[in-house]
């Protein structure tokens, strides 16, 4: 099973970025899928589930309208459309995978991605 | 402030055993499934223990896991210094329809 992340970068407050998940070593739209953050020297925060079939999906309250997170499943890839970012918003963001269609569980993760947002 | 509370910081001798709590409600821990993970020093965190007290294949016996009503643990018996790391416990949360991760435990192995 593997996970990589793309995408991330310098943005400016209020600016978009687009991170993109590419896996490898499972059926991809047989287990649902996380992005999780974590800014510089703190802890792990949830940011958003989407379901294997990407029918339910679930957002943190921190980036609710904000950010849009998307799977296609012929391609095998998850995205995550991040707009109007805030300082708030700087942290590595993690792919991670769960442990079925609908579990939310978490049982592998990519190595990241870090986004830091800064004028 | 995280919806599940853990000490942030922990510490034992090698060889010791030594046990992280992870505090939540009927909404989260008292309904769902609890996973913990650990993190070492500038690395992605890992599985370490899932659905309560699963362990994946790889993770040693020393660690375990258990929940009790609205409360989980992880233990981690005889103690190596390797096992120095960040454990998070984490949690789906039926009310906030989210995840939920605690704040995080940093493990000092003297």
């Amino acid at each position: 099973v593997e996970l990589v992340e793309s995408g991330g970068g310098l943005v400016q407050p209020g600016g978009s970025l687009r991170l993109s998940c590419r896996t490898s070593g499972f059926t991809f739209g047989a287990v649902a899928l996380n992005w999780v953050r974590q800014a510089p020297g703190k802890g792990l925060e949830w940011v958003s589930f989407i379901s294997g079939t990407g029918q339910t999906i679930y957002y943190a309250d921190s980036v609710k309208g904000r950010f849009t997170i998307s799977r296609d499943n012929a391609k095998e890839s998850l995205s995550l459309q991040m707009s109007s970012l805030r300082d708030e918003d700087t942290a590595v963001y993690y792919c991670a995978r769960g442990m079925g269609n609908f579990d939310f569980g978490i049982d592998h993760w990519g190595q990241g991605t870090l986004v830091t947002v800064s004028s | 402030q995280s919806v599940l509370t853990q000490p942030p910081s922990a510490s034992g001798t090698p060889g010791q055993r030594v046990t992280i709590s992870c505090s939540g409600s009927s909404s989260n821990i008292g309904s769902n499934y609890v996973f913990w993970h650990q993190q070492l020093p500038g690395a992605a965190p890992k599985l370490l223990i899932y659905r309560n007290d699963q362990r994946p294949s790889g993770v040693p016996d020393r660690f375990s896991g258990s929940k009790s009503d609205t409360s989980a643990s992880l233990s981690i018996s005889g103690l190596r210094f390797e096992d120095e790391a960040d454990y998070y416990c984490v949690v789906w949360d039926d009310s906030l329809r989210g995840g939920v991760f605690g704040g995080g435990t940093k493990l000092t192995v003297l």
